[in-house]
């Protein structure tokens, strides 16, 4: 069964610096999705980035990108330029590509503070 | 904007007392997921529908139920609510594309229904 690891329940940041939170997952499979969602205090969870597993391209998104290290079984966060919006929970999820899975497997998640 | 909207936000109710939560997509996704969330955990999936095919978590209790009467629309009962059910319940909906590279099929979440057991 796959797992998901985040090693940092908590994390903080001073405004307009940059963070690194870490995940790492367990899997035997080849192919897969890894997803960073993020839950501000509002609590509606919202997707931050995503990555396919055969694309050896880190994904970015703005000031979001991440490092993803397939042999590791490593899929970090990486946030520039932090701002005070960016403090929320952040989540990460694995799904596997195998069949029709529809599920996510998530890690505990990390909660973020950004300090003005 | 395509959405996902979930009724109430805020729901009270008494142990025991049946309840249900709505939620409603306009996304057009065939599968739609129940979650809850309690504070500071991650989601914990209790089912998902399929277009019309209801996939239940083998560790949901018998206590919660779900209805799905059309495409957009999908219920959360819960038959007797214990002090141990209070929670966030968050409504997803994703689609599958069958066949096709590069389909994220990435869950788009609500609000949430914060539920209150007095």
């Amino acid at each position: 069964a796959q797992t998901v690891t985040q090693s940092q329940p908590e994390m903080s940041v001073q405004e307009a610096e940059t963070v690194t939170l870490s995940c790492t997952y367990d899997t035997s499979e080849s192919d897969y999705y890894l997803f960073w969602y993020k839950q501000p205090p509002s609590r509606q969870m919202i997707l931050v980035i995503r990555q396919e597993a055969y694309k050896q391209q880190n994904a970015t998104e703005n000031r979001f990108s991440v490092n993803f290290q397939k042999a590791a079984k490593s899929f970090s966060l990486k946030i520039s330029d932090s701002q005070l919006g960016d403090a929320a929970m952040y989540f990460c999820a694995y799904r596997s590509d195998a069949g029709n899975n529809r599920k996510l497997i998530w890690g505990l998640g990390t909660s973020l503070a950004v300090n003005p | 904007d395509a959405m996902v909207i979930q009724n109430p936000r805020y729901q009270v109710t008494q142990f025991g007392k049946p309840v249900t939560l709505s939620c409603s997509q306009t996304l057009n996704h065939n599968v739609m997921y129940w979650y809850q969330q309690k504070s500071s955990q991650a989601p914990k999936l209790l089912f998902h529908y399929y277009d019309k095919d209801f996939n239940n978590e083998a560790d949901t209790p018998d206590n919660f139920q779900s209805r799905r009467p059309n495409t957009s629309f999908c219920f959360l009962d819960i038959r007797s609510p214990g002090l141990g059910d209070a929670a966030m319940y968050l409504c997803a909906t994703s689609r599958t594309n069958l066949g096709l590279a590069g389909a994220y099929n990435e869950q788009f979440f609500g609000p949430g229904t914060r539920l209150t057991v007095l």
